[in-house]
């Protein structure tokens, strides 16, 4: 079974750019998250989709960054125009069902590490 | 202060034991989570206990919770190369989805 699968794995961008993430969940799973690690700190949520409607946006961090799930397949994160404190690595989890214990696991993928110079 | 804290480096030498510590803050945490990231790869889950529970074990892996003190440790016994990477300790709160992570431990194995 295919895991969860993000690109580009890097992307290298200016300030003022747009950039585009990709992320496929495993298959079957309605169940989508993006996460961000920043500066080697914490992973912080940014929001879950469930099939393709957006559930919980909570903690995407401003209206520069747009997250779709046409047809409840995969995912984008858009991030535009870009900002140095955009730098990091953004991680793309699915689950089969919503995460309300410990037996039900978020699958996640290998990240996609974004820099903005 | 941050939800959950970490340690940020461990050093331990190969075949000795690694125990990992992680605070957290919440009371209300019902699941808490390790996870481990190799370098070029996702967060894979090592294993997770319930808050009602004190201790887990799971092969080499051994997990400690102490309610009372909101902390958490992961102790790997005959620790391998193949254990350096960074863990990641993270909870989940009563009725939430959402993975709250502390900032990892980069455990280095030297021989």
């Amino acid at each position: 079974e295919a895991g969860v699968t993000q690109f580009p794995s890097h992307s290298v961008i200016e300030k003022g750019q747009t950039v585009t993430l990709r992320c496929d969940p495993i298959s079957g799973h309605d169940n989508l998250y993006w996460y961000r690690r920043v500066m080697g700190k914490e992973i912080k949520f940014l929001l879950h989709f469930v099939k393709e409607s957006k559930q919980d946006e909570s903690g995407m961090p401003n209206n520069r960054f747009l997250a779709e799930r046409t047809g409840g397949t995969y995912s984008t994160l858009k991030v535009q125009p870009a900002e140095l404190e955009d730098s990091g690595v953004y991680f793309c989890a699915s689950s089969q069902f919503p995460l309300a214990g410990g037996t039900n696991t978020q699958y996640f993928g290998p990240g996609t590490r974004l820099t903005v110079l | 202060g941050e939800d959950v804290e970490q340690s940020l480096f461990l050093s331990v030498r190969e075949g000795d034991s690694s125990v990992i510590n992680c605070t957290y803050t919440d009371s209300s945490s019902t699941y808490l989570y390790w996870y481990k990231q190799e370098p070029g790869a996702g967060l894979q889950l090592l294993t997770y206990i319930f808050s009602n529970m004190d201790m887990k074990q799971d092969q080499r892996l051994t997990v400690l919770l102490n309610k009372k003190d909101k902390h958490l440790s992961l102790r790997i016994a005959d620790t391998q190369t193949g254990d350096s990477a960074i863990y990641f300790c993270a909870e989940i709160r009563s009725n939430d989805y959402k993975l709250s992570f502390g900032a990892g431990t980069t455990v280095t194995v030297r021989a």
